[in-house]
């Protein structure tokens, strides 16, 4: 079955340390996105990759880094700069379909930081 | 830049009934792309229908289409013959086709009632 992984679903820190997200995907897409979503709010996107071994910076990328070694895979992780990491992170990966990138979506982990 | 904005934050309607969406947007790109997400409680996101800024023809995928009026910037969901699966979030979303990032509405909360 192809389709987009996150682990874990939940995640529990401390204040200070580093963790990483996992996301991995068997679609060949080329393109991974990571998205933060708050209570109420829409998404904004942290960071994105079109191909291995390159990333941007999003809207919201202060505290947070990117990798891209492998086509599936694209981690990531919240520093312990980020001031306020609790939140639901969603991945995504993209297709090009008739000229559109369509973006489908992991089931996310939700990051708790106390 | 582009905006993408959500104005309902939340939206009821009686089981079997036609509800409509709103959502506006602006972009000084010319060749962009919009697209509707639906968030069950589950919080998977999932693509509900696309729409081309190109096309003059609305999209339509079963029992939704949206309303494109690309002089006003408004892209509204209509939902025909609701059904209670049909509750969720939705959101709004806008890219372009050269990175394919999106910018997220803020999310409207659909309630279907029995």
């Amino acid at each position: 079955d192809g389709g987009i992984t996150q682990s874990p679903k939940y995640l529990f820190r401390k204040e200070g340390q580093n963790v990483t997200l996992s996301c991995e995907q068997n679609l060949n897409h080329d393109a991974m996105y990571w998205y933060r979503q708050d209570p109420g709010q829409g998404l904004r996107l942290i960071y994105y990759s079109q191909i291995v071994n390159d990333f941007q910076k999003g809207d919201i990328a202060e505290g947070y880094s990117v990798s891209r070694e492998k086509k599936e895979s694209f981690p990531l992780t919240v520093t312990s700069a980020q001031k306020n990491p609790t939140a639901f992170y969603l991945c995504a990966s993209s297709i090009k379909r008739g000229g559109i990138y369509e973006q489908y979506f992991g089931p996310g982990t939700r990051l708790t930081v106390t | 830049a582009q905006t993408v904005t959500q104005s309902q934050p939340e939206m009821s309607v009686q089981e079997a009934e036609t509800v409509t969406l709103s959502c506006t947007y602006d972009t000084s790109e010319s060749d962009y792309y919009l697209f509707w997400y639906k968030q069950p409680p589950s919080r998977q996101m999932i693509l509900v229908i696309r729409q081309e800024a190109y096309k003059q023809q609305n999209a339509t995928e079963n029992r939704f289409s949206v309303n494109f009026q690309k002089a006003a910037k408004s892209f509204s969901l209509k939902i025909s013959d609701s059904q209670l699966g049909d509750a969720a979030m939705y959101f709004c979303a806008g890219g372009t086709s050269n990175t394919g990032k999106l910018i997220f509405g803020q999310g409207t909360t659909l309630q279907v009632k029995p």
